[in-house]
């Protein structure tokens, strides 16, 4: 069965800190990684990640995968309330695209 | 450009009734994906459907549950006979192919009384 497990469970900051989520997976042919950021409402997509090492950037997030170790990071700069929501890992395995979700990291940014 | 559309936000029922949950993918998206997510959970995937064919259906409770999504309208996903443990929010996302960026909606809160 395929398993994304995402660490910690949740994270209390100060705005200016920089933070790491992780993500780590095991999962039977293996296609690619997605970020998402859940507020309120929907998921948002953050990254798509597919190749080994190769940093993927929007503003102050970035994320990167390790198909080798089986684990993604995103990593949040400069942290601002608004960064505050459960970001959640999934991974896309096999054929079909159905994606298999971690359990979400919540992240709270304190003013 | 809508993104993509489900309703209702909120839905209350009684234990035995049934609830249907809409979804309407975003413009030119003909796969639709249903995803359940409970307190404190990740989303679970129900259900893979493209128009008029459901393509997975491995994450669905084999009773009960059901879902569509025809030639003309929304996606509906329905539950006969709900029961407490059905309560969870209903995500529905959608892609125009087979890749797996998928938009998701604003969810369907199901409660069941």
């Amino acid at each position: 069965e395929d398993k994304v497990v995402q660490s910690p469970l949740s994270l209390v900051v100060h705005e200016g800190d920089t933070v790491t989520l992780n993500c780590s997976y095991e999962v039977t042919n293996f296609r690619s990684l997605l970020w998402y950021k859940q507020e309120k409402k929907a998921p948002t997509f953050l990254f798509m990640l597919t190749s080994s090492g190769i940093e993927k950037k929007s503003g102050r997030l970035s994320s990167i995968l390790d198909k080798k170790e089986l684990f993604s990071i995103l990593n949040i700069t400069a942290t601002q309330t608004g960064d505050s929501a459960i970001y959640l890992c999934a991974v896309e395995a096999n054929a079909g695209n159905m994606l298999t979700f971690g359990g979400g990291t919540r992240l709270m940014v304190k003013p | 450009n809508a993104g993509v559309m489900q309703n209702p936000r909120h839905l209350v029922r009684r234990r035995g009734q049934e609830a249907r949950l809409r979804c309407s993918p975003m413009k030119g998206h003909s796969h639709v994906y249903w995803y359940r997510q409970l307190p404190e959970e990740g989303l679970k995937f129900m259900v893979y459907l493209q128009k008029e064919n459901i393509i997975d259906e491995s994450g669905m409770p084999k009773e009960r549950f059901s879902a569509e999504f025809p030639k003309e309208g929304p996606s509906i996903l329905r539950i006969q006979q709900v029961v407490r443990g059905d309560s969870a929010a209903y995500f529905c996302a959608s892609s125009p192919g087979s890749w797996a960026k998928l938009f998701f909606g604003s969810g369907t809160q199901l409660s069941v009384l």
